[in-house]
């Protein structure tokens, strides 16, 4: 257990359902960023969001939304997405922006695996 | 743009072999370099990272990373391999002044060892 924790671990959906996936750090850091491991493909970094405020969108299509209500909870919203969107996603968080030196480092989750129909 | 290169996308060793992933990513400034496994079905963790200081860093589990900047490397090692150590290895690197957010991952290998 990281203190990340991704729910669902599993996720089968259709190309015109609407779902989410959640992520929960207990950690107390203000950092959050949703990752998204495809195979055969490096992870690619997709949001990220400090104390609340997105500070990065990596050229996601909106497809995909991000929510963070507090620096606790990170949501990814998923609407209408194709078949080359299945993938594990991760969710990450570190203490603060910035350098990532000390302990400012990435702690992942164990990431919820989506398969897109 | 900043990538980072995994040299093997596989490699098969048995247990007691001697281990080396190289790593090489392409940025000239300060760099933050780090190395995370993901055992079968579990989650990333990290193994060890680079700041600044001593070149040679020890990990977690008896692995080890020697950062040469001059090769703009940072290979991982551990001696002797044990059957346990099955998993997927990534190494990332950060830029060390700025764009703090951005870590950047290498394709990753798969490390597969027969007992």
């Amino acid at each position: 257990e990281t203190g990340v924790t991704q729910t669902p671990r599993h996720l089968v959906m259709g190309m015109t359902n609407k779902k989410s996936l959640k992520c929960e750090q207990h950690l107390g850091h203000n950092a959050m960023y949703w990752y998204k491991q495809s195979a055969k493909k490096p992870l690619e970094l997709m949001f990220v969001y400090n104390f609340k405020e997105q500070t990065e969108n990596n050229s996601v299509p909106s497809r995909f939304s991000p929510e963070c209500p507090n620096s606790s909870h990170l949501f990814l919203h998923l609407h209408t997405l194709q078949p080359e969107d299945s993938a594990l996603y991760l969710c990450a968080s570190r203490p603060g922006q910035g350098e990532m030196t000390g302990a400012n480092v990435l702690t992942f989750g164990a990431g919820s695996r989506l398969t897109v129909l | 743009a900043q990538s980072v290169s995994q040299h093997n996308h596989h490699v098969i060793l048995s247990e007691a072999a001697s281990l080396e992933l190289g790593c090489n990513y392409s940025y000239g400034g300060t760099v933050n370099l780090f190395w995370y496994v993901q055992y079968p079905g579990q989650h990333l963790q990290l193994l060890l990272k680079y700041f600044s200081g001593d070149p040679l860093v020890k990990g977690i589990k008896g692995f080890e990373a020697e950062f040469i900047k001059s090769k703009f490397s940072f290979n991982l090692r551990k001696p002797s391999v044990q059957w346990s150590d099955t998993a997927e290895y990534f190494c990332a690197v950060a830029r060390g002044k700025a764009a703090g957010n951005k870590l950047t991952f290498g394709g990753g290998t798969r490390v597969l060892v027969k007992p």
